[in-house]
């Protein structure tokens, strides 16, 4: 089976750099993915990782260390639209993905 | 619009009463994907399609649901005997075999409402 965990909530400030974590125990895996849900929407995809470091996209990071079970998710330059959901979510693709229960992120002004 | 299609987008019935829901992939994803979803929580797996074929189903998931996708194409959630329990938005998602990451495509669910 896979165990999931995140933080419930966080806040930050518009401009400011935020990192969500996610810790996973999982029997076998090929990719962590990140997705942002705004609140009465779907989610959408944001990064993926398959090999260990860290994977770059804009203003979005997100870091996979597959031996400690361990992703994070990097947020710069804050802007009001990113207060969302932030899903971390494991999965062999094309296969079953199970999600996290997800990150509340608050952007203030 | 080229993205995934849910229907109906609202659904409020009577405990007891029987709900389908109908999923429309994009059209070239060969995987189809059921989630449900409640305030606050993260999408819960509920089963998935590869073409035709249901490949996995949640071990969570009553007998009370039964998920179809005859031709490979559309896909549709029956929910029987409905409970107050079973309120929640329930997710469709797809994605294409042999794709880099086989992200998922949501679709913008199916909200159910049971009183």
């Amino acid at each position: 089976g896979q165990n999931i965990d995140q933080p419930t909530e966080m806040t930050a400030t518009e401009g400011a750099i935020v990192q969500i974590n996610c810790t996973y125990q999982t029997s076998g895996f090929n990719g962590l993915f990140w997705y942002q849900q705004h609140a009465g929407e779907a989610p959408t995809f944001l990064s993926y990782n398959v090999l260990d470091g860290l994977e770059e996209k804009g203003r979005f990071s997100s870091f996979l260390s597959r031996s400690k079970g361990y992703s994070y998710l990097l947020l710069k330059e804050l802007q009001m639209k990113d207060s969302a959901s932030y899903l971390c979510a494991v999965g062999n693709y094309g296969q079953n993905f199970v999600f996290g229960p997800g990150t509340r992120l608050s952007v203030l002004p | 619009d080229t993205g995934v299609s849910q229907d109906p987008r609202h659904k409020i019935t009577k405990r007891g009463q029987n709900v389908t829901f109908r999923c429309d992939p994009i059209s070239e994803h060969n995987r189809l994907y059921w989630y449900r979803q409640t305030l606050g929580q993260g999408p819960e797996f509920l089963t998935y399609f590869q073409n035709e074929a249901q490949l996995e189903k949640s071990r969570l998931l009553s007998d009370r649901f039964s998920a179809e996708r005859p031709k490979g194409s559309f896909s549709t959630l029956e929910i029987q005997r409905t409970e107050q329990g079973d309120s929640a938005m329930y997710l469709c998602a797809s994605s294409r075999v042999g794709a880099y990451t086989g992200e998922l495509f949501f679709g913008e669910g199916s909200r159910l409402t049971v009183l």
